[in-house]
């Protein structure tokens, strides 16, 4: 199965800054990498996805970048707001047995203070 | 859509008691999953469904643990005799058939005393 590691653990930026998160991954024939962010209390949300037929995609301060050679992936987050602060993760289809399940990375932490 | 529904929010039990809870997935989405997820870690896969049939079990998914999702809407996870390891938040999402995109639910929060 797949195996998604995730980097780093915690992030702290000021608000206004970028912050960017790394994740690797071991399955050359994985094709789908969503972000999810999670707030306390809350089950994760999805805020982007990405294909390996696509290298970069954006949706507003937020983009995601794919290295399949490298086989990483990073989330962008420009102009950072104190809203913004979470834990985000990175994830991998798990294997092609389990209905698109997803395997999870460990998570960041993210702080944007003001 | 009315998003992925978890009851209860929280469980608190003693150890050795049995605990049920239940999932009511986005209303058209025919497949569902179970995860679960402790403290500083990200969601870990448990079981999945397609409609009424269960199609894949996490090896995390010992004896204890049954799901079930009879009709092909909603779902239980039933965890027999509790144990302290099991404290955890249980995650259900559903996606439609066909496509890559998991929607969560809030979760239930489990607590074994």
């Amino acid at each position: 199965g797949e195996n998604v590691e995730q980097h780093p653990s915690t992030l702290s930026v000021q608000e206004g800054d970028s912050a960017v998160i790394k994740c690797t991954y071991s399955d050359s024939a994985s094709n789908y990498f969503p972000w999810y962010k999670q707030e306390l209390g809350k089950g994760p949300q999805l805020i982007i996805d990405i294909r390996s037929n696509v290298g970069e995609k954006k949706d507003q301060r937020i983009a995601v970048t794919l290295n399949k050679t490298a086989k990483h992936f990073s989330l962008h987050i420009t102009e950072t707001q104190p809203e913004d602060s979470a834990v985000y993760f990175c994830a991998a289809i798990l294997n092609s047995n389990s209905g698109y399940a997803l395997n999870f990375g460990k998570g960041t932490s993210l702080l944007v203070t003001p | 859509d009315t998003g992925v529904s978890q009851n209860p929010r929280h469980k608190i039990t003693k150890r050795g008691q049995n605990v049920t809870f239940r999932c009511d997935p986005i209303s058209e989405h025919n497949r569902l999953y179970w995860y679960r997820q402790t403290l500083g870690q990200g969601p870990e896969f448990l079981t999945y469904f397609q409609n009424e049939a269960q199609l894949e079990k996490s090896r995390l998914l010992s004896d204890r643990f049954s799901a079930e999702r009879p009709k092909g809407s909603f779902s239980t996870l039933e965890i027999q005799r509790t144990e302290q390891g099991d404290s955890a938040m249980y995650l259900c999402a559903s996606s439609r058939g066909g496509t890559e995109k998991l929607f969560f639910g809030s979760g239930t929060q489990l607590s074994v005393l």
